[in-house]
């Protein structure tokens, strides 16, 4: 049951440059999260912002969440060659299971 | 803070054998496990969510019978593919849920499994 649409599904840019990636929702959410995930490897956790959270920063990271939309961005700033990876964001309700996005595959040149 | 050991990381099995992987709450308990699928260049996909000492609940078109769940314990849920066939290839990641949401997000992943059955 895949409930997050992301956009765009691959992104190319230099170092130094901001990243944007886009992420839209479907039903009501307990909170969002973003993830990492370099190639063939897990998933690192980025960030969480909740429900009643409209914007959250972590280091180069930022995330909006924009509920009346069903939406939420994640710009990464100043980006690095070691930013290169797939993003997903995951969202749920109380209790459930994450539900994840299509993922943004990024790609960082320097 | 919440760790999550899964194993093995990596196997390789011949077609129409089973294969089990293991998943473990190391510093905490967790009444509840998921297990998610991933095929290359997409996204992961929730398979199955495991309660503790109930059954597990399978999300639409995967098949129960075909991937076995236990959750026997707090600490431990394993996945087993029956009879793998090579469409069964895929990297298998579990998550288990803190269950004094202590951790900051509550989802504790583990490393994932990538299964190759040829």
């Amino acid at each position: 049951s895949q409930q997050g649409e992301e956009d765009p599904q691959a992104l190319s840019i230099q170092e130094g440059e901001n990243a944007t990636m886009n992420c839209s929702y479907k039903t009501s959410i307990n909170n969002l999260q973003w993830y990492r995930q370099n190639s063939g490897r897990g998933l690192v956790h980025l960030i969480l912002i909740r429900s009643n959270e409209r914007e959250k920063h972590s280091g180069r990271l930022r995330v909006t969440l924009d509920t009346s939309k069903k939406s939420s961005s994640l710009l990464i700033t100043a980006s690095r060659a070691a930013d290169t990876a797939s993003y997903f964001c995951a969202s749920n309700q109380a209790g459930t299971a994450l539900i994840f996005g299509k993922g943004t595959t990024l790609s960082v040149s320097s | 803070g919440a760790v999550v050991s899964q194993h093995p990381s990596w196997v390789i099995c011949k077609s129409g054998t089973s294969v089990k992987i293991e998943c473990r709450s190391l510093d905490f308990q967790a009444t509840t496990m998921f297990w998610y699928r991933q095929f290359p260049k997409q996204s992961l996909m929730l398979m199955a969510t495991s309660n503790e000492g109930s059954k597990a609940t399978y999300e639409q078109g995967v098949e129960k019978d075909k991937f076995l769940i236990n959750h026997a314990s707090l600490t431990l849920s394993t996945l087993t593919v029956t009879s793998a066939h090579p469409e069964d290839s895929s990297f298998y990641i579990c998550s288990a849920r803190d269950v004094e949401w202590q951790s900051n997000y509550g989802y504790t992943f583990g490393s994932g499994t990538r299964l190759t059955v040829v």
